[in-house]
């Protein structure tokens, strides 16, 4: 099984502050495979990057993925109100699918 | 518009069996993959498995494997999540979400519905 492990576990920041996600892989994640999504108090997770560095549909260009292999990060630039929320990183590469930890984004 | 809804909070003791749904609308339902997702109360996500609507291929992840079943009925749009005999630490918020082969993952969510096992 291929273990993700977020960091830091909470991101203390201010709006307007850029915001650095890391995502670990125990083994090689094929980047086709690697995502990212957003979570909200009392909602469903929302789909945010796909294929490590694609957004999905009506995501701001300030959310960007990168990476490859083991190491992957989501970068948001410049931090709205509405962007504090958790996130996790997804890899679909190999059964079992799995979730990162998350990474909580709060407002310092 | 792709929209997956799923079944209310339930409330049950243990033992009991359970079925909850989530019905797709708004794309070709047989055709997509729908998977389940488990949050336990405060903590993260871990994935349950998959089941596709057209044949009813299922892929169970072993963490769960022989503790749920998946099943999905085409006529009516709508996959279903089962349990036979809940345990307490069944408790927690499931989510179905639709696998997008072109994304390489889960692409649209249902609402998630709240499952309580106490006696």
């Amino acid at each position: 099984e291929i273990v993700l492990t977020q960091s830091p576990g909470t991101l203390s920041l201010s709006p307007g502050e850029r915001a650095t996600l890391s995502c670990r892989a125990s083994q090689n994640v094929k980047s086709d495979y690697l995502a990212w999504s957003q979570q909200k108090p009392g909602q469903a997770p929302r789909l945010l990057i796909y294929g490590t560095s694609h957004r999905a549909t009506g995501i701001p260009d300030r959310f960007s993925g990168s990476g490859s292999e083991t190491d992957f990060t989501l970068t948001i630039s410049r931090l709205e109100p509405e962007d504090f929320a958790v996130y996790y990183c997804q890899q679909y590469s190999e059964s079992p699918w799995t979730f990162g930890q998350g990474t909580k984004v709060e407002i310092e | 518009e792709v929209q997956l809804v799923q079944s209310g909070a339930e409330v049950k003791k243990p033992g009991e069996s359970l079925k909850i749904s989530c019905k797709g609308s708004g794309y070709t339902f047989s055709t997509y993959w729908i998977g389940w997702v488990r949050q336990m109360p405060g903590k993260g996500l871990e994935w349950m498995g998959i089941i596709l609507p057209r044949d009813s291929d299922t892929r169970y992840s072993p963490s769960f494997q022989g503790q749920i079943s998946f099943s999905v009925d085409k006529s009516i749009r709508t996959a279903y999540l089962q349990w036979s005999s809940l345990r307490a630490s069944d408790s927690a918020m499931y989510y179905c979400a639709r696998y997008e082969q072109a994304l390489g993952t889960f692409d649209y969510w249902g609402q998630g519905a709240l499952v309580t096992v106490s006696s």
